[in-house]
């Protein structure tokens, strides 16, 4: 089975644009949760979608957005973009949500000036 | 809410046994984690524990203990390619809430 994959691997953005990674979980897997990774605060949940349902959301602002789509593909907005928005964005799929095993994509790295 | 603390950096011998600790304070309890990240790489899951005592896969190990809220992760016979962060996640209070990672442990291998 092919991994989760993240479109694109690297971005650079400016302060106050907007943007949309995307997230292609592993085929059956209809779970998908995102997290920032920075390396003074690790890994911060953002959301969780199941079924294109948020089921889950962590501590972020409203800039920070996502969806699910039908086929469990899922992406995350982030709009209005500050430079503390800088980190690897990683979403993970699992089967069901809940205690199932995650698996991570490789992650995007986002970088704004 | 959840907390969970790690040794932020541990250094050990090629071939030794190390010890990752990680403590925890959370509102409820599900289950302890724990993940493998490379440098530029994705997290990958190593292990899982629900319910006391020790779970062993290969050179791995993880223990829980519930009631000291403690857990820690064991890997033997060391190897340079297991230079890496190591990270503990608990998920609490229940099985449907997300994973709340701690902040990671660098575990440099040394000849």
């Amino acid at each position: 089975k092919a991994g989760v994959t993240q479109t694109p691997r690297y971005l650079i953005k400016t302060r106050g644009q907007q943007v949309t990674l995307s997230c292609s979980p592993i085929s059956g897997h209809r779970s998908v949760s995102w997290y920032q990774q920075t390396p003074g605060q690790g890994l911060q949940f953002l959301f969780e979608y199941f079924s294109e349902t948020q089921r889950n959301k962590g501590n972020f602002p409203g800039r920070f957005s996502g969806r699910q789509f039908s086929n469990s593909r899922s992406e995350m907005n982030v709009s209005t973009l500050e430079l503390g928005d800088s980190a690897l964005y990683l979403c993970a799929s699992s089967l069901t949500g809940g205690a199932d095993t995650q698996y991570f994509g490789p992650g995007t790295r986002l970088t704004v000036l | 809410g959840q907390s969970l603390e790690q040794p932020s950096e541990v250094t050990a011998v090629e071939g030794a046994i190390v010890q990752i600790n990680c403590t925890y304070q959370t509102s409820g309890f599900y289950g302890l984690s724990w993940y493998q990240q490379h440098d530029g790489g994705a997290p990958t899951f190593l292990s899982y524990n629900a319910l006391d005592g020790l779970e062993e896969t290969g050179r791995f190990s993880s223990f829980l203990s519930r009631s000291d809220s403690y857990g820690y992760l064991l890997l033997q016979e060391l190897q340079m390619k297991d230079s890496a962060s190591y990270f503990c996640a608990v998920r609490a209070p229940s099985g449907n809430t997300p994973l709340v990672f701690g902040k990671g442990t660098r575990l440099s291998v040394i000849a």
